[in-house]
């Protein structure tokens, strides 16, 4: 079946501009996470999204930073003002339930560019 | 705060040699343990996943092994090829919090 898809693939962008990050996870999947992927940062949590419960937003680095998943599927990342630092992969995952020992599948990831 | 991490950072090693990748942790309290293997300018795939109460899962050449209680995970690939050439980074889902907690990841390099 699909997996866990992400758009754009590549977004390049002017230093404060507003950019949004789309990501469609595997049908039926209750769960949503967020991780970004950066030079000497390695990989680091942002968001997680879990049913109707209020997300997880412990990773989120700045309030520029603002996730929503609407109708528990589809989730949308907004970065704000975004500056040069926000440079990054940012990957997007998804797994089956609540339960933590549930494998977490991630898609191919957006590739931010601020320039 | 769980912390892990893996050991070389880089590896080359001639094709059809067996290798073992290195991971530690910190917080002995997981859920379970991944492995990923991630192709350059691509996102993460999921090789073995051992959940806590496991010691090893196979699939294919890749064996991954976990010692729970010293913190210590690593993956065994037998006969290694070319197109095994890629980071591989294992990450520990702890109690307390569902977010992976990555390492800094192994990047391998397989000589023809």
């Amino acid at each position: 079946g699909a997996g866990v898809s992400q758009s754009p693939s590549n977004k390049v962008t002017e230093k404060g501009k507003d950019v949004e990050l789309r990501c469609d996870p595997i049908s039926g999947h209750t769960a949503l996470y967020w991780y970004r992927q950066s030079l000497g940062q390695g990989l680091e949590f942002l968001i997680y999204f879990q049913g109707n419960s209020a997300p997880d937003k412990s990773g989120l680095p700045s309030d520029r930073f603002s996730a929503e998943r609407t109708g528990g599927s589809v989730s949308t990342l907004t970065i704000q003002r975004t500056q040069q630092e926000d440079s990054a992969v940012y990957l997007c995952a998804s797994s089956g339930g609540a339960d933590p020992s549930y494998e977490q599948y991630f898609g191919p990831g957006t590739r931010l560019t601020v320039t | 705060k769980q912390e892990v991490t893996q050991i070389p950072a880089a590896l080359s090693v001639p094709e059809g040699e067996n290798l073992v990748l290195n991971c530690s942790f910190t917080d002995s309290a997981i859920y379970n343990l991944q492995w990923f293997r991630q192709d350059p300018g691509k996102g993460l795939t999921s090789l073995l996943l051992i959940q806590s109460s496991q010691r090893e899962q196979t699939s294919g050449r890749l064996n991954a092994s976990l010692d729970k209680s010293s913190g210590r995970s690593t993956l065994y690939i037998a006969a290694s090829q070319p197109g095994d050439s890629a980071t591989y980074l294992c990450a520990v889902n702890s109690f307390g919090n569902e977010k992976l907690t990555f390492g800094t990841g192994t990047r391998l390099t397989i000589i023809p």
